[in-house]
């Protein structure tokens, strides 16, 4: 069965600060695709990154940078710079398979407080 | 703008009452997806449809109900079964490719 680990509750740093987001997955398919979400208050679901498994590039996107690695089964997120806007819930997510449903199971989400 | 639109965005529900969420979208997506978000959690999958007139359970179905009559509407009942409704629920259309796209949610509290 696929489950998805974001051990960290809640962060909170000052401004400028860099921090990174854990997320551990666990997954029997060989193909599966990997995702960041982020939630601010209004409680929408903003899409940030999917990642399919044979695909271990890190990835930066301005001050957001991803850290794939199968080896250990995880995906982090890190941002660099931090600034208040970066204030919300984050949530990891995996997709298992080629067809089919394509569902997503989601981590518990890490709250996350930039400080000024 | 293509998107997916939810409503009510706050919804009360008394005792022993059915209510519907609509969900609709204009992205031409075949599959919907419902979720469960309860404090401090991650969401939950209710119900899923891949297309017109059909639907699969998730992994909290009982207590819910979905029809699938038209590409663009994915409407989910929260019955009288489901004890505990009160939550925030999201509506999400695929394809996965594209990271899916969620809408605004509605959030139902039982009074």
């Amino acid at each position: 069965a696929q489950k998805v680990t974001q051990a960290q509750t809640e962060i909170s740093v000052v401004e400028k600060e860099d921090v990174t987001l854990d997320c551990v997955y666990e997954t029997r398919d060989t193909t599966y695709y990997l995702f960041w979400y982020k939630q601010p208050p209004s409680g929408e679901l903003v899409f940030l990154i999917r990642r399919n498994s044979f695909d271990e590039q890190n990835e930066i996107s301005g001050r957001y940078s991803w850290n794939f690695q199968k080896s250990t089964s995880s995906f982090n997120f890190t941002i660099t710079a931090s600034q208040v806007v970066d204030s919300a819930v984050y949530f990891c997510a995996l997709s298992e398979g080629i067809q089919g449903a394509q569902k997503l199971v989601f981590g518990q989400g890490t709250r996350l407080t930039i400080n000024p | 703008d293509g998107g997916i639109t939810q409503s009510p965005k706050y919804l009360f529900r008394k005792e022993g009452q059915n209510v519907t969420l609509s969900c609709e979208q204009n992205l031409n997506h075949d599959a919907m997806y419902w979720y469960r978000q309860d404090p401090g959690q991650g969401l939950r999958l209710i119900y899923y449809s891949q297309i017109v007139n059909d639907f699969q359970k998730g992994d909290i179905a009982e207590g819910y109900s979905v029809s699938r009559e038209k590409k663009e509407s994915f409407p989910l009942t929260v019955t009288s079964a489901q004890k505990n409704p009160t939550a925030f629920y999201l509506c999400a259309s695929g394809p996965r490719a594209y990271g899916y796209t969620f809408g605004s949610g509605t959030r139902l509290t039982v009074v």
